[in-house]
């Protein structure tokens, strides 16, 4: 399977932990992206990332979240001191940059008690 | 504020119908459109992409774009049972990098 990958694919957690979820875009996708969605809504753009550099961040992410691209390979989300609204599906997205066409990954569907 | 707007349905068509969605997005400058299709629990599959002025079409499907009414729409013909889903726009707004904003979906019944 050639597609984004995406780790874990659920995780549930306590109220204040930290949590840490991966992701592999599509081989030689120099552009990658996270999403948040929640029921009803559209994914939510969170942050881009071309190659290893953060060029873009969302004002809706707290700095509880942080997002690294070392190596401008895979990509990882942390989430700090979880809140029962961070509850969502965090999609990840990769993109060949050429005309901007985003492919999803799973996603990681991740519940706060 | 940048927004996409789509009706949330349900649309209810029968089998062998077209199924038509809409979407329309506040920012004349944008250049590229996408139509996601999301099965319930599933990630976003794009479908189709445009970014002229006009019809585009792949298979069963027609993406329509008029960038002076910014309007943007989906035909799907001889729609089947398969099709029931949820279709979300995307819009990559002028005047940013490349992050997608996305409408919050039509969610789309085709009955047999």
């Amino acid at each position: 399977d050639t597609g984004v990958s995406q780790d874990p694919r659920h995780k549930i957690t306590k109220r204040g932990q930290n949590v840490t979820f991966r992701c592999d875009p599509i081989s030689e996708h120099n552009r990658l992206y996270w999403y948040r969605q929640t029921l009803g809504q559209g994914p939510e753009f969170l942050t881009y990332f071309q190659n290893e550099a953060q060029l873009e961040k969302s004002r809706l992410l707290s700095d509880r979240f942080s997002a690294e691209r070392p190596k401008g390979s895979f990509s990882t989300l942390e989430i700090q001191r979880t809140e029962q609204g961070d509850s969502a599906m965090y999609l990840c997205a990769s993109s060949p940059g050429q005309n901007n066409e985003q492919f999803f990954g799973p996603g990681t569907r991740l519940t706060v008690l | 504020q940048k927004e996409v707007e789509q009706n949330s349905g349900p649309l209810s068509v029968p089998e062998g119908a077209i199924a038509s969605l809409n979407c329309t997005y506040s920012d004349r400058g944008s250049q590229s459109f996408f139509w996601y299709r999301q099965y319930s629990g599933k990630s976003p599959e794009l479908i189709m992409s445009i970014y002229s002025n006009g019809d585009k079409e792949d298979g069963r499907f027609t993406a329509q774009l008029n960038k002076a009414s910014q309007y943007v729409s989906l035909l799907i013909r001889d729609s089947q049972p398969s099709d029931s889903a949820t279709y979300l726009c995307a819009v990559r707004f002028s005047g940013g990098y490349n992050k997608l904003i996305f409408g919050a979906g039509t969610r789309l019944a085709v009955h047999p």
